[in-house]
């Protein structure tokens, strides 16, 4: 039972352009959501949030909405630069029950960014 | 110097074999994690544990058992490895604060474990 899931798992765009990365969620105790971006041979590091309370949060050049009414939320890199290319993980933590003070990973999308 | 280290980084192993993956920090967190990544299954949760005496199993704790033998010290333990468990393996950690949901998690570099 995956509760939160990332459909895409590759996406290649260019330099400069706009990556789009989508993850949605099954568990409606999720309060707060994350986005963890993971280069090869190291672990994931934490890239941008957002709290179930917003529906949008804005880092630099990253970007992540949330549609709760959906249970879908995305994360836009503008623009994008080869250096972004990793795999970034969805991430979601509840406010109680089982999922409380707890990560759930989506599966990953792998992203290339070309020259 | 790295803040969540684990060793070892690699470890090769044959089926039945005892393995432990340890893992330190020196962030003086409160919470640490063990986690798994599968091919098309992102991280999954193993154990964790919100201090040194509390342990708590997560997602997928069958086959696996941990230690937690100081703040700084949270080790893994396969009793009997099976080919299935081939996988890598990232320790974490995580700040503890009244109220507060949630506290960002930092990872270390990871263990690829082969079971064969």
């Amino acid at each position: 039972d995956q509760q939160v899931k990332q459909n895409s798992p590759s996406l290649s765009v260019q330099e400069g352009r706009i990556s789009i990365l989508n993850c949605d969620y099954t568990n409606s105790m999720f309060d707060y959501f994350l986005w963890y971006k993971k280069y090869p041979a190291e672990g994931p590091t934490f890239l941008i949030s957002i709290s179930s309370i917003k529906d949008k949060n804005e880092d630099g050049r990253f970007t992540v909405f949330l549609n709760k009414s959906a249970k879908h939320l995305s994360l836009h890199i503008v623009p994008s630069q080869p250096g972004d290319s990793a795999v970034y993980f969805c991430a979601a933590i509840g406010a109680g029950g089982t999922s409380y003070g707890k990560l759930t990973f989506g599966q990953g999308t792998i992203l290339t960014v070309h020259p | 110097d790295a803040d969540v280290t684990q060793t070892p980084r690699n470890r090769i192993t044959k089926t039945g074999k005892r393995i432990m993956l340890e893992c330190s920090q020196t962030k003086g967190h409160d919470r640490m994690y063990w986690y798994r990544q599968d091919p098309g299954l992102g991280l999954r949760l193993i154990y964790y544990s919100f201090d040194v005496k509390d342990i708590n199993k997560g997602e997928i704790s069958d086959g696996y058992s941990v230690s937690r033998q100081a703040q700084a010290k949270f080790s893994l333990s396969l009793e009997s490895a099976i080919p299935n468990q081939t996988a890598l393996y990232f320790c974490a950690t995580s700040e503890s604060e009244m109220g507060q949901t949630y506290n960002e998690q930092f990872f270390g570099p990871g263990t690829r474990l082969t079971v064969l």
